[in-house]
């Protein structure tokens, strides 16, 4: 089965820009694979952030953003917060109403 | 406002079968633009999508799960179920239900899951 890869974990400091990328084991990534991304923190439901590669959900700040960087999409948090510290996942869609999710990135601000 | 609410045993016993239910409020399951997902995280672990099915019972599985799960919809209690099969201590996890708008295929405002259940944990244990 396709693996979709994150970076475990990430820091940042308060203020600062972070990207964290979702890839394939084997292939690009692309906006074909409509990627989009969740927020979870421990012990909450996740909170969609970004779907169709960059648009962001009803409530979600600016300072969230995505895109395709190279061959891999990407959640980009500038300005990052205290608050944003959690896990973050992408999933992307592989066809054949077929959806795997990364592994989740978690990201610590300090 | 759409609400999604989980329910089901919070323990079953290795190789029986686990059950869930997924009660949808603030909105009729009874739509062509929506499917409805189950998702699960295992303890400390990342996210794992199970199958998603529309209320016309058209469905689709993880491959890796797709031998021991049913999922079904039950228009007139707008809700929808798990059964997963044959459970064993990797299935203990927090099980999720969710909204995904997909019509069979993708689209600029469609695939990804767009309201999230609060999750019930489901520990598998003698």
């Amino acid at each position: 089965q396709t693996v979709v890869t994150q970076e475990p974990s990430f820091s940042v400091s308060p203020g600062g820009t972070v990207t964290v990328t979702c890839g394939l084991d084997s292939g690009s990534v692309s906006t074909t694979y409509y990627p989009s991304w969740y927020q979870q923190t421990p012990g909450q439901a996740p909170r969609t952030l970004i779907y169709n590669t960059d648009t962001r959900s009803s409530g979600v700040p600016d300072r969230f953003s995505g895109s395709i960087l190279g061959n891999k999409a990407a959640l980009t948090i500038t300005g990052a917060q205290a608050h944003d510290e959690s896990d973050y996942y992408c999933v992307l869609y592989m066809g054949s109403g077929i959806w795997v999710f990364g592994g989740g990135t978690r990201l610590a601000v300090l | 406002q759409l609400q999604l609410q989980e329910s089901g045993p919070g323990l079953v016993k290795p190789s029986e079968t686990l059950s869930l239910t997924c009660s949808v409020s603030g909105d009729s399951i009874n739509s062509d633009y929506y499917y409805w997902g189950w998702i699960r995280q295992s303890p400390g672990k990342g996210l794992e999508w199970i199958g998603s099915i529309h209320y016309n019972g058209r469905s689709y599985y993880n491959p890796s799960l797709k031998s021991r799960v049913t999922m079904s919809v039950d228009t007139s209690k707008n809700k929808f179920s798990l059964k997963l099969t044959s459970v064993t201590a990797a299935d203990t996890a927090v099980y999720y239900c969710a909204r995904l708008p997909f019509r069979g295929y993708c689209s600029s405002t469609s695939c990804h899951f767009d309201f999230w259940g609060q999750g019930t944990l489901v520990t598998v244990s003698s």
